[in-house]
């Protein structure tokens, strides 16, 4: 069965300095991944995913991510993080067999100003 | 603009009672999910659906419902609500193409007392 890992419960990062999201999945054969986040009393709102092609995908507010297949990961990258970027990231992986879509248990992200 | 709109915004209600949860999208998608939200779990999948009057059991289905009639709409019912439903939940729809992500909607927070 599929899973997604993210290892950290929450990141703090000073304002400029580059920040990491940690995320690595499990699924049978080759995956979709997606990269969601979650600002306070909303809805998750899709940042970017990684189809085929290209191991480094790029996504809205200067996120990018890479895919690493060897180590299973799609860590979540921003060279230079914003005080805004602070919400709850979602890493998900989708099987490519089907259309369900599993979500990791959330990375709460808080950049120091 | 197309979009997915959930209601209610916010619920209370007493523990043996049903209840019904709406959400509706103007995408066109064919499929649509809904989710509950709950601290230390992330986003658990109850129940999905790939198109009018197909419906399909997720992670946490028990004690939940959903029905298909439309494209539109797929409402999430709550045969006797349990305080363990206590829950933020988020309906979300997507193509049915490989590779697309989920938009979803602003969430509907339900305490039951």
């Amino acid at each position: 069965a599929q899973s997604v890992a993210q290892p950290e419960d929450q990141v703090n990062v000073a304002e400029g300095n580059p920040l990491t999201v940690k995320c690595t999945y499990s699924v049978s054969g080759n995956p979709y991944l997606f990269w969601y986040v979650q600002y306070p009393n909303r809805g998750l709102q899709f940042l970017l995913k990684y189809i085929t092609g290209d191991n480094l995908v790029k996504g809205s507010y200067g996120f990018e991510a890479e895919f690493n297949k060897s180590q299973t990961s799609f860590h979540l990258k921003k060279p230079s993080a914003l005080v805004s970027d602070s919400a709850l990231y979602f890493c998900a992986v989708r099987d490519r067999r089907d259309d369900k879509i599993i979500f990791g248990k959330g990375t709460r992200l808080h950049i120091l100003p | 603009d197309a979009e997915i709109t959930q209601s209610p915004r916010h619920k209370i209600t007493e523990t043996g009672r049903q209840v019904t949860l709406a959400c509706h999208q103007t995408w066109n998608h064919n499929n649509m999910f809904w989710y509950r939200q709950d601290l230390g779990h992330g986003l658990r999948l109850i129940h999905y659906s790939y198109g009018v009057q197909d419906t399909n059991k997720g992670e946490v289905s028990d004690g939940y419902s959903v029905s298909r009639s439309n494209t539109e709409d797929l409402p999430l019912t709550l045969e006797s609500a349990a305080s363990s439903q206590t829950s933020v939940y988020f309906c979300a729809s997507s193509e049915s193409t490989s590779g697309s992500g989920q938009f979803f909607g602003p969430g509907t927070r339900l305490t039951v007392l």
